[in-house]
């Protein structure tokens, strides 16, 4: 099973700030197979990346997606405020599909 | 629009099992699969395994073999997830999600379904 690791655990940022938030594979991912979802409190993740970096239908391009091997990235530029939620990173590269711990990006 | 909305809360005594469905609307229900994934409070994503509504070919996560059955309903564009011989660490809200195929992203998601497992 491939474990991805997500870090930091939480990110304290201001409004009009950029996010970073980092996905390490434990080996290797097939073609980039990485997405990345949203998720607000008492709602159903989102998606907002798949493929490493494509952007979803109707995802803002202040979204981004990088990476590819083991190691990704999600960044968000100007943090606008309804950006403050859990982010989650899901490869889809083998028979098991795994998620990471998620990563909370709160207000400072 | 493309839409999954579940079945309502759940609460189930534990040994016992659930049936959670999941109706899709506003695309091709049998040129996508569904996937399910379960959320224990306060914690992160859990996959629990995939079905493909053309075939009905399954992909069952490990942790869940021998304990989930997923299967699907054309006539009524319905995915459905059974998890037998509860635990009280089986309660969680349990989302249903559209994907491709077995090694694919998941868009969307339903709204989810909270099942308690609680003597």
């Amino acid at each position: 099973e491939i474990v991805l690791t997500q870090s930091p655990g939480t990110l304290s940022l201001s409004p009009g700030e950029r996010a970073t938030l980092s996905c390490r594979a434990s080996q290797s991912l097939t073609s980039s197979y990485l997405a990345w979802y949203q998720q607000k409190p008492g709602q159903a993740p989102r998606l907002l990346i798949f493929g490493a970096s494509g952007r979803a239908t109707g995802i803002p391009d202040r979204f981004s997606g990088s990476g590819s091997g083991t190691d990704f990235t999600l960044t968000i530029n100007k943090l606008e405020p309804e950006d403050f939620a859990v982010y989650y990173c899901q490869q889809y590269g083998s028979s098991s599909l795994t998620f990471g711990q998620g990563t909370k990006v709160e207000i400072k | 629009q493309v839409q999954l909305v579940q079945s309502g809360a759940e609460v189930k005594k534990p040994g016992a099992s659930v049936k959670v469905s999941c109706k899709a609307s506003g695309y091709s229900f049998t040129g996508y699969g569904i996937s399910w994934v379960r959320q224990a409070p306060g914690q992160g994503l859990e996959w629990m395994g995939w079905i493909s509504v053309y075939n009905g070919n399954t992909n069952y996560a490990l942790n869940f073999q021998g304990r989930v059955t997923m299967t699907t309903d054309t006539s009524t564009s319905t995915a459905y997830m059974e998890l037998r011989s509860l635990r009280s660490d089986d309660t969680a809200v349990y989302y249903c999600a559209r994907a491709r195929t077995g090694g694919s992203w998941f868009d969307p998601w339903g709204q989810g379904t909270l099942v308690t497992v609680s003597s």
